[in-house]
């Protein structure tokens, strides 16, 4: 079937340190891959996606490779900000007309100041 | 700007008596979903709208009902709350292209619900 696993949180880190977010994915076919990011006590907001293989999605800083071979999409950001701390889900969408999102269990950033 | 709203942002029910959660779009997507998110969980999908044919998950309790009576609004009745319905649920839309559903999800910001 059709999975996501994320690196467990917390990921704490210091401001301007540099971000990585391991996002491995099980699935049939070729999927479409995203980040969302959630803000305490708000709702989920696309970060990046990419459709196909060695697509490299980018946003605000962030950016994901869509890596079909190691089946991953990690999250990698060079500077972080204090305004960066949430809980961000990768998720996948499966091939086919399914509209399903399936989400891994979210990590957790902090960035202290 | 184009947008998804949930309203109310916060609700409080008893155990047992009936709530209803609305959504609304100005994005005009034919396509809306309904997820349930519970504390420091991942949303699941509780079901969602194509147009006006609905798709309900296989394992979505009974208790959870939804109606869309336009394109621009939908509505999740949960007919008999739980404490384990206590959750934060969000509505999200896509659009349809050429007969492919669309893979990006908008969200809104999410309804928190605690039931007593």
């Amino acid at each position: 079937g059709n999975s996501v696993t994320q690196m467990e949180g917390p990921v704490t880190l210091s401001e301007e340190a540099f971000l990585t977010i391991n996002c491995t994915y099980t699935a049939t076919g070729y999927p479409s891959l995203f980040w969302y990011v959630q803000y305490p006590g708000e709702g989920l907001q696309l970060l990046l996606k990419a459709t196909k293989a060695d697509d490299k999605g980018s946003n605000k800083g962030f950016e994901a490779t869509y890596r079909k071979e190691t089946t991953s999409f990690h999250l990698e950001k060079g500077s972080v900000q204090v305004s960066d701390s949430a809980v961000y889900f990768c998720a996948l969408s499966p091939s086919g007309n399914t509209g399903k999102l399936i989400f891994g269990q979210g990590t957790t950033l902090q960035v202290k100041p | 700007d184009a947008m998804v709203i949930q309203n109310p942002r916060y609700q409080v029910t008893q155990f047992g008596k009936p709530v209803t959660l609305s959504c609304s779009q100005t994005l005009n997507h034919n396509v809306m979903y309904w997820y349930q998110q519970k504390s420091s969980q991942a949303p699941k999908l509780l079901f969602h709208y194509y147009d006006k044919d609905f798709n309900n998950e296989a394992d979505t309790p009974d208790n959870f009902q939804s109606r869309r009576p336009n394109t621009s609004f939908c509505f999740l009745d949960i007919r008999s709350p739980g404490l384990g319905d206590t959750a934060m649920y969000l509505c999200a839309t896509s659009r349809d292209r050429r007969g492919r559903v669309s893979d990006t999800q908008y969200f809104g910001p999410g309804t928190r619900l605690t039931v007593l």
